[in-house]
């Protein structure tokens, strides 16, 4: 089955540090990879997506995320943060089975510290 | 101008009511979805209709039911309201056909079951 698995709940890292969030998933054929960020109270923003091509793609708010298909993984960066970047940040995969769905990891919660 | 709108942005109800909650897109999408974020912030798809037909419904109790009046408009209707029910709902629109499968998402609708 299509699964997504963000390994880590809670992040926290200073504001200027670099940051690395992991996604890993389980597809069984080329996925469509996203990752959304969720704000305190609010909806979905997505920061980037992965079709196909080049595998090192770039996003809004200065975010980049590599898709490696060896590792199975889909980790988001970003050089420095900023403490507006603390949030919920889902990976997700889809479509699955060619229905117009996508499968989310757990999310991992980031916070910045001062 | 809000590209994916719900309302309301939050519901507060007693055991045994019914609600309803409204979604409307403006993008021109063929396809749209209600998804539920439980409290640990778990997102999972509950239904998908694409043209006003229902191509997902992911074993959601029959208490649920969506309807679609025209394409761009897609209401969730909740009968005999649970306390398991309480979440966060979330509209979403998308293309089905074409590469581009990505989603845009509502803000959410907080539902509380008192």
């Amino acid at each position: 089955a299509q699964s997504v698995t963000q390994p880590d709940i809670h992040i926290t890292v200073s504001e200027g540090a670099s940051l690395e969030l992991r996604c890993n998933y389980s597809y069984g054929a080329t996925p469509y990879l996203f990752w959304y960020v969720q704000s305190p109270g609010q909806g979905l923003q997505l920061l980037l997506k992965y079709f196909s091509g080049d595998t090192l793609v770039q996003g809004i708010k200065g975010f980049e995320a590599e898709f490696k298909r060896s590792q199975s993984s889909f980790n988001l960066r970003k050089p420095s943060v900023h403490w507006s970047d603390a949030a919920e940040y889902f990976c997700a995969v889809g479509p699955i089975q060619g229905a117009q769905k996508l499968v989310f990891g757990q999310g991992t919660r980031l916070t910045i510290n001062p | 101008d809000t590209a994916v709108s719900q309302t309301p942005k939050y519901l507060v109800t007693q055991m045994g009511n019914d609600k309803s909650i409204k979604c409307e897109q403006n993008l021109g999408h063929d396809t749209m979805y209600w998804y539920k974020q439980d409290s640990k912030k778990f997102l999972k798809i509950m239904f998908s209709y694409n043209n006003k037909e229902l191509i997902i419904n992911e074993t959601v109790p029959n208490r649920f039911s969506p309807k679609s009046p025209d394409k761009a408009h897609l209401n969730l209707h909740i009968n005999s309201l649970e306390l398991g029910d309480s979440a966060v709902y979330f509209c979403a629109s998308s293309q089905r056909t074409g590469m581009n499968t990505e989603a845009f998402f509502g803000q959410g609708t907080r539902l509380t079951v008192v």
